[in-house]
C-alpha cells in the first residue's frame, strides 16, 4: 500500500493569497497523481492529472508540480469560489489511495 | 450531456446486502474505466473499486471479498454489489469515470448507505 501524507490539513487564507498544498508518498509513483476539489455536499471535481496537467475547464490559477514522492498543488491567486477541501490521489498502484484532505478556509 | 446518476442507497442492517447502480448518459460505460469512491460522514475520500474496459476489477482491502463491481453494457450502467455490510461501510458512495490519461473526470451526485441496526 502506498501511504500518502497531505499537508496542511487546514489552511487559513485570504482572497488573493497564493497557497500551496503538499502531498508526499511513501514510495515513488512517477507522475501518477491527481488533485481534486470538493465543496460541502458536492461530488469531487478533477483539477489536475498526471501531476501537472490542468483538466479542461479548470482555471489557470491552479497548477500542479512534482514527481516521484513529492507533489504540490498551487493556487496562485485565491478566489472566493476556491474555499473548499482538496485531495490528492495516486493511481500508480492498487489500492489507489487519497490523501487525508486539506480544507482551505477564509482567514 | 455526460452524466452519472447513482441509486440504490438506503438504511440496511449489519450483515445485510445492497446493490448500488450508476446509470451513465452521454458516454459508454464499457469504453471507459469506472470506479466507486466512498466518503464516510465527516471524513475524506476512500477509493473502493474499479472495473476496466477489458473487465479487470480491483478492490480496496477493506471491501475485498464482500463487494463486487460489475456493469451491464446493454443498460450502460455500473453496479456495486455490497454483501456482509458493516457499520464502517456507512458512507456516501460515488461512481466516477476514469480518464485514460489519468484522474476521474465525471462523478455522480452520490448515494448514501447507512449500515445500522
Amino acid at each position: 500500500v502506498i501511504w500518502m501524507t497531505q499537508s496542511p490539513s487546514l489552511l487559513s487564507a485570504s482572497t488573493g493569497d497564493r497557497v500551496t498544498i503538499s502531498c508526499r508518498m511513501s514510495q515513488g509513483i512517477s507522475s501518477y497523481l491527481a488533485w481534486y476539489q470538493q465543496k460541502p455536499g458536492k461530488a469531487p471535481e478533477l483539477l489536475i492529472y498526471a501531476a501537472s496537467t490542468l483538466q479542461s475547464g479548470v482555471p489557470s490559477r491552479f497548477s500542479g508540480s512534482g514527481s516521484g514522492t513529492d507533489f504540490t498543488l498551487t493556487i496562485s491567486c485565491l478566489q472566493s469560489e476556491d474555499f473548499a477541501t482538496y485531495y490528492c490521489q495516486q493511481y500508480y498502484s492498487f489500492p489507489w489511495t487519497f490523501g487525508q484532505g486539506t480544507k482551505v478556509e477564509i482567514k | 450531456e455526460v452524466q452519472l446518476v447513482e441509486s440504490g442507497g438506503g438504511l440496511i442492517q449489519p450483515g445485510g446486502s445492497l446493490r448500488l447502480s450508476c446509470a451513465a448518459s452521454g458516454f459508454t460505460v464499457s469504453s471507459n474505466y469506472m470506479s466507486w469512491v466512498r466518503q464516510a460522514p465527516g471524513k475524506g475520500l476512500e477509493w473502493v473499486s474499479v472495473i476496466y474496459s477489458g473487465g479487470s476489477t480491483y478492490y480496496a482491502d477493506s471491501v475485498k471479498g464482500r463487494f463486487t463491481i460489475s456493469r451491464d453494457n446493454s443498460k450502460n450502467t455500473l453496479y456495486l454489489q455490497m454483501n456482509s455490510l458493516r457499520a464502517e461501510d456507512t458512507a456516501v458512495y460515488y461512481c466516477a469515470r476514469g480518464q485514460l490519461v489519468g484522474g476521474m473526470d465525471v462523478w455522480g451526485q452520490g448515494t448514501t448507505v447507512t449500515v445500522s441496526s
